[in-house]
C-alpha cells in the first residue's frame, strides 16, 4: 500500500519561499507510468492542481503558478519537493502530495494527509 | 486548459434518497473523468475513475456515467456517512489535471 507524507514548515512569511517535501513509502517512486503531484486547497475552498513531476525529472505546472513554482524529485530518497516563491496570504492552504497513476486514464488513489501552510508575518 | 463545472454547488438530501451531481467539461475529455469525496480535514477519497469504474472498496450505491463533456455521479439509497464535498477531476490533459469547484452534500 503506497503511503505519502508531507513535511515542512507550517508558517511562512510573506515574500518568502514555501518549501515542502513528500516522502513516498510502500512502493516505487520510479514507475514509468506514475506522476507525482502537488495539490492545494485554501481554507473553505476547492482543490487546485499545482504541478506534476515524473521520476525522470519532467515537470508540468499550473500556468497560474508557473512563474513561482519549482517541483523536484530525489529518487534515492523516494521524495519529491515543492518550492513556491514570493508567497502571499492567498497561498495559505492545505497542501497535498499525491500519486497520479493509471493507464490509460490516470487518477489519484493515494494522497498524503495534507499539511496546512499559513502565510503570515 | 480544460475547465470543469459542477452543479449544484450544494444540496441537502435525506437518508434513502437518490442524489445526482453533474460535471461538465469545457471540451470533450472522452471518459478521462474521476470523482472524489472529501470529508472535513481529510484528503479526498477516490470513488469513481474513468467516468464509470467503481474504485475497490467503494459501496455500490455510488455510480458514474458520461463521456465527452457531460458526466454524472449518482448516489442511491443515501446514507448518513455520505455527507461531504464531491469533486470531479479531468485527467484528459494528464499529467496536468483540473478539478470541478465541488458540490457540498448535506444530509437532512
Amino acid at each position: 500500500q503506497l503511503q505519502l507524507q508531507e513535511s515542512g514548515p507550517g508558517l511562512v512569511k510573506p515574500s518568502e519561499t514555501l518549501s515542502l517535501t513528500c516522502t513516498v513509502s510502500g512502493g516505487s517512486i520510479s514507475r514509468s507510468s506514475d506522476y507525482w503531484v502537488w495539490i492545494r486547497q485554501p481554507p473553505g475552498k476547492g482543490l487546485e492542481w499545482i504541478g506534476s513531476i515524473h521520476y525522470s525529472g519532467s515537470t508540468y505546472y499550473n500556468p497560474s503558478l508557473n512563474s513561482r513554482v519549482t517541483i523536484s524529485v530525489d529518487t534515492s530518497k523516494k521524495q519529491f519537493s515543492l518550492k513556491l516563491r514570493s508567497v502571499t496570504a492567498t497561498d495559505t492552504a492545505a497542501y497535498y502530495c499525491a500519486g497520479l497513476r493509471g493507464v490509460p486514464i490516470a487518477f489519484i488513489e493515494f494522497w498524503g494527509q495534507g499539511t496546512l501552510v499559513t502565510v503570515s508575518s | 486548459d480544460v475547465q470543469m463545472t459542477q452543479s449544484p454547488s450544494s444540496l441537502s438530501a435525506s437518508v434513502g434518497d437518490r442524489v445526482t451531481i453533474t460535471c461538465r467539461a469545457s471540451q470533450s475529455i472522452s471518459t478521462y473523468l474521476n470523482w472524489y469525496q472529501q470529508k472535513p480535514g481529510k484528503a479526498p477519497k477516490l470513488l469513481i475513475y474513468a467516468a464509470s469504474s467503481l474504485q475497490s472498496g467503494v459501496p455500490s450505491r455510488f455510480s458514474g456515467r458520461g463521456s465527452g463533456t457531460d458526466f454524472t455521479l449518482t448516489i442511491t439509497n443515501l446514507q448518513p456517512e455520505d455527507f461531504g464535498i464531491y469533486y470531479c477531476q479531468q485527467t484528459y490533459s494528464s499529467p496536468r489535471c483540473t478539478f470541478g469547484q465541488g458540490t457540498k452534500l448535506d444530509i437532512k
